[in-house]
């Protein structure tokens, strides 16, 4: 089973809203990352929290950490057309040694 | 800077016939290398990943393998490709299995 689920599975808003998307794990974490895939290519890493903090910024992104709900979320404010994508969580699941990916939350931004 | 490279992009094979993916890295040495597996519209599944020359660590029993005939270089083979092995494999790289992945573009693989 995933050790990252997103919800919502699908999210379509209009640019310049804001976009949240949720992200549960089951395990302790040494660190959550949030991935971005435009369709048909590869991830890009955007941003990674540590368990040790509880937000953190990077340009229109917002990342929040409860590691005692074991639950993340990725907000992007103002959206645009080109936030279009698939956004996944990973962690490191305890005892594991590779990233395991949930199921990623397809965004679409209408213009 | 580092780059990853991964070949062919995109591949149509027939049912029986083998398989082989070929992804390096350069600008860094030693790195994690990983193989990925990507259902449409779905997550990432791991398949393999290496620490080292010749370490290769299974996720999950199939009838794929990989090999690591050099530090910058990760290679996912079948001898006989399955319909179920369609999909998008994605290689990644990084320096430290706590640290953010490198993807390369992707192979788009079609068993028909």
């Amino acid at each position: 089973s995933q050790q990252g689920e997103e919800d919502p599975q699908a999210l379509s808003i209009q640019e310049g809203e804001n976009a949240t998307m949720n992200c549960s794990y089951k395990t302790s974490i040494n660190n959550l990352q949030w991935y971005r895939q435009n369709s048909g290519r590869g991830l890009v890493h955007l941003i990674l929290i540590r368990s040790n903090e509880r937000e953190k910024h990077s340009g229109r992104l917002r990342v929040t950490l409860d590691t005692s709900k074991k639950s993340s979320s990725l907000l992007i404010t103002a959206s645009r057309a080109a936030d279009t994508a698939s956004y996944f969580c990973a962690t490191i699941p305890t005892g594991r040694r590779a990233l395991t990916f949930g199921s990623g939350t397809r965004l679409q931004v209408q213009p | 800077s580092q780059t990853i490279h991964q070949w062919p992009a995109t591949l149509v094979q027939p049912v029986g016939s083998p398989l082989s993916l070929e992804c390096t890295v350069e600008g860094t040495s030693n790195p994690n290398l990983y193989w990925y597996r990507q259902a449409a519209g779905r997550g990432l599944q791991l398949l393999f990943y290496s620490v080292g020359i010749g370490q290769i660590s299974s996720e999950v029993p199939q009838n794929l393998s990989a090999s690591r005939p050099q530090d910058r270089q990760f290679i996912l083979s079948s001898k006989k490709l399955l319909l179920s092995d369609s999909g998008f494999y994605l290689c990644a790289w990084t320096g430290e299995s706590n640290s953010p992945l490198h993807f390369g573009n992707g192979t788009r693989l079609t068993v028909t």
